[in-house]
C-alpha cells in the first residue's frame, strides 16, 4: 500500500518551454503532498507544500510563478516548471503523507534537463 | 531551514562487515526522526520512524537508535550484504515539515 506514482521519470526540454510533472497517490488519499528538488550531492530541498483544494505553500526563495503547483484532487498534484531555463535542470521528487501522517511516501522522481 | 547532517557522506564496506552512520539534528522543533533507504532508480523507502528519546528500532539486520536530547540518531547494519547498497537518508519531522540530511551512500563490496 501507499504507492506514489510520479511521471515522467525523465524529460528533456528546450529553454523557454514549460514542463508539467504529475504526482499521484495510487491507493490512498493525500490531502498534502510535498515537492522536493535535489541538486547534485545535496539533500532533498523542500520547494513547496501542496494542499488539496487550496494554494500551495512555497518555501523561501522558491518562485511561485516559476514553479506552479496545483492539487486539484485528493490523489493528484502537479508541478509545472514554466519558461524553463538550464538552471532549472535538476531532480524533482514528490511525496505524500500517509493517512496516519507519520511517513512520507515518495514518487520515483523526475530528472529534468533544460537545453 | 533546519540543518540535518549525516556522516559519513559515503562508505565502502566488505560483505559481512557491520557498519553504522550518524544523523545529527537540532533537538528543538523535534517531532519525529525518520530513516529512509534510497536505491538507485527507485523511490525512497521508509525504514524507521522514531519519536521517543532512547527509542531503538530494528528491522532484520538494520537497527536504529535515537537521542533527542543531544540530537542524534545512529543507523546500524549488521553483516552487510551487497543488496544493502543504497543511500540512507534521515529526516527531521517537525510536525509540519520534513528536513532531510544529504544522505550516506553505502556500497557493500562482495
Amino acid at each position: 500500500g501507499a504507492v506514489v506514482s510520479q511521471h515522467p521519470s525523465r524529460v528533456i526540454c528546450k529553454s523557454g518551454t514549460s514542463v508539467k510533472i504529475e504526482c499521484r497517490s495510487l491507493d490512498f488519499q493525500a490531502t498534502t503532498m510535498f515537492w522536493y528538488r535535489q541538486f547534485p550531492k545535496q539533500s532533498l530541498m523542500l520547494m513547496a507544500t501542496s494542499n488539496e483544494g487550496s494554494k500551495a505553500t512555497y518555501e523561501q526563495g522558491v518562485e511561485k510563478d516559476k514553479f506552479l503547483i496545483n492539487h486539484a484532487s485528493l490523489t493528484l498534484s502537479t508541478l509545472t516548471v514554466t519558461s524553463a531555463h538550464p538552471e532549472d535542470s535538476s531532480f524533482y521528487i514528490c511525496s505524500a503523507r500517509d493517512l496516519q501522517g507519520w511517513t512520507l511516501h515518495f514518487g520515483n522522481g523526475t530528472r529534468l534537463t533544460v537545453t | 531551514i533546519l540543518n540535518v547532517e549525516q556522516s559519513p557522506q559515503s562508505l565502502h564496506v566488505q560483505e559481512g562487515d557491520s557498519t553504522n552512520f550518524t544523523c545529527s539534528f537540532p533537538s528543538s522543533n523535534f517531532y519525529a526522526l525518520h530513516w529512509y533507504r534510497w536505491e538507485t532508480a527507485k523511490s525512497p523507502e521508509a525504514l524507521f520512524v522514531m519519536t521517543l528519546n532512547g527509542d531503538e528500532k530494528k528491522k532484520g539486520r538494520i537497527s536504529a537508535t535515537l537521542n533527542t536530547k543531544e540530537g542524534y540518531s545512529y543507523l546500524y547494519i549488521k553483516g552487510s550484504q551487497p543488496e544493502d547498497s543504497a543511500t540512507y537518508l534521515c529526516a527531521l519531522n517537525t510536525g509540519n515539515q520534513f528536513y532531510f540530511g544529504t544522505g550516506t551512500s553505502l556500497t557493500v563490496i562482495p
